[in-house]
């Protein structure tokens, strides 16, 4: 079955600096990779995903590469905020299937 | 408009003791999911539902774990004879389809003393 893996388990940055977080997955059938954020005490939310036939994508500050041929994706938080502090986790699933299998979550602390 | 509800928000017992976790789904969510997310660990798979299809129940632990979904609505995640092992945060998430985003509740956190 799918395995995914993500790094680092914790990364800590000053405010203003970049971020990113990788991910590798093991089941070269995956073809949609959500990243979702969950802040204390509530459930993870989707802050962007990207399916495997974009190699980027973008939302304001945040961005999602995706290197099929390597099985890697990342998330790049740039111009970090305090606000952005949180665990992050990294999805991979297949469309037309259901199980969406989550790496282990990497804890982002922005430092003021 | 409304998300995923879950009750309770938290849930303490005693070793040995069975428990029902409640889990109001988006309306119109055909998909409905339950994970484990242990203290600082990541999210266990458990249990999905679509439609009025067999769940698939491959996540479950045990089979002191089991869960039942009334249609497209609501779902109860029971444990019975609990143990300290089960103690975490019981997710609850839903989507449109199969293959769409999750929509979680904020989850309930059950402790087994």
């Amino acid at each position: 079955g799918e395995n995914v893996e993500q790094h680092p388990s914790t990364l800590s940055v000053q405010e203003g600096d970049s971020a990113v977080i990788k991910c590798t997955y093991s089941d070269s059938a995956s073809n949609y990779f959500p990243w979702y954020k969950q802040e204390l005490g509530k459930g993870p939310q989707l802050i962007i995903d990207i399916r495997s036939n974009v190699g980027e994508k973008k939302d304001q500050r945040i961005a999602v590469t995706l290197n099929k041929t390597a099985k890697h994706f990342s998330l790049h938080i740039t111009e970090t905020q305090p606000e952005d502090s949180a665990v992050y986790f990294c999805a991979a699933s297949i469309t037309g299937g259901f199980k969406t299998i989550f790496g282990a979550g990497t804890r982002l602390f922005v430092k003021a | 408009g409304a998300g995923v509800s879950q009750s309770p928000s938290n849930k303490v017992t005693e070793k040995g003791k069975d428990v029902e976790l409640r889990c109001d789904p988006i309306s119109g969510h055909t998909a409905l999911y339950w994970y484990r997310q242990r203290l600082g660990q990541g999210l266990e798979f458990l249990i999905y539902f679509q439609g009025n299809s067999a769940p698939d129940k491959s996540g479950l632990p045990s089979d002191r774990f089991s869960a039942e979904r009334t249609g497209e609505s609501v779902s109860t995640l029971t444990i019975q004879r609990t143990q300290q092992e089960d103690s975490a945060v019981y997710l609850c998430a839903s989507s449109t389809t199969p293959s769409s985003p999750l929509h979680f509740g904020n989850g309930t956190r059950l402790t087994v003393t």
